[in-house]
């Protein structure tokens, strides 16, 4: 059963309008990752965060918000929206049990926003 | 800063022929791990291999590699390439995970 799991799958929003990402991990694992894949990018990092009320910014953060309100659920929140921000993100969790963070990824959310 | 570069965005090879993926890397941190991930189609991408040992083959699933830190390398290597092993394949170090940009990889019959 996936441990990593994303909510919705896929989403079509209006430009200027509030997106909300969800991402819930059985894993127990502290660190948890947003990224965006789109072609010729690769993954980016967006956010991240080490535990339940910790986000740290990723690489490419503008325009994106998180939130961590648990040790299990890591969100990442649109308030604006734009065409630009049309892509397929992952979240990901991180086991540190190697000394380096070990990503498992839930399977992806499509958004276009229009 | 970190970055992380494979070269190629698109190797095709046939069946049974061997196959390598490139990835070096620049990096200020002196203690580093690598990892190759590998997305499927329509799937997330997922661990392949991963090393923070210099010049130890790390093997799992019929590919290789070796991090290299005198030649800031970890290509990925398999001897003999299977049409279920085409797919996305990325490299990444580590701390915030540095991802390259992807090569896809196609297996011709």
């Amino acid at each position: 059963e996936a441990a990593v799991t994303q909510s919705p799958r896929n989403k079509v929003a209006v430009t200027g309008g509030k997106v909300t990402l969800s991402c819930n991990q059985t894993n127990n694992h502290n660190n948890m990752y947003w990224y965006r894949q789109d072609t010729g990018h690769g993954l980016r990092l967006i956010h991240y965060s080490y535990g339940a009320g910790s986000t740290e910014k990723g690489d490419i953060p503008d325009g994106y918000k998180a939130s961590r309100p648990s040790q299990e659920n890591f969100s990442l929140i649109l308030e604006l929206a734009t065409p630009s921000q049309t892509s397929v993100y992952f979240c990901a969790s991180g086991d540190a049990n190697w000394g380096w963070d070990t990503l498992y990824f839930g399977a992806g959310t499509r958004l276009s926003v229009l | 800063g970190d970055s992380v570069t494979q070269t190629e965005g698109l190797v095709t090879v046939t069946e049974g022929l061997p196959v390598k993926l490139n990835c070096t890397y620049q990096t200020t941190y002196l203690t580093i791990a690598f990892f190759w991930y590998v997305q499927y189609l329509n799937e997330a991408p997922q661990v392949l291999l991963r090393s923070s040992t210099d010049n130890k083959r790390t093997e799992h699933q019929g590919f290789h590699a070796t991090l290299h830190k005198s030649s800031s390398s970890f290509h990925l290597q398999k001897s003999s390439a299977q049409l279920s092993d085409s797919a996305l394949y990325y490299c990444a170090l580590n701390n915030r995970i540095f991802f390259g940009d992807g090569t896809q990889l196609v297996v011709k019959p």
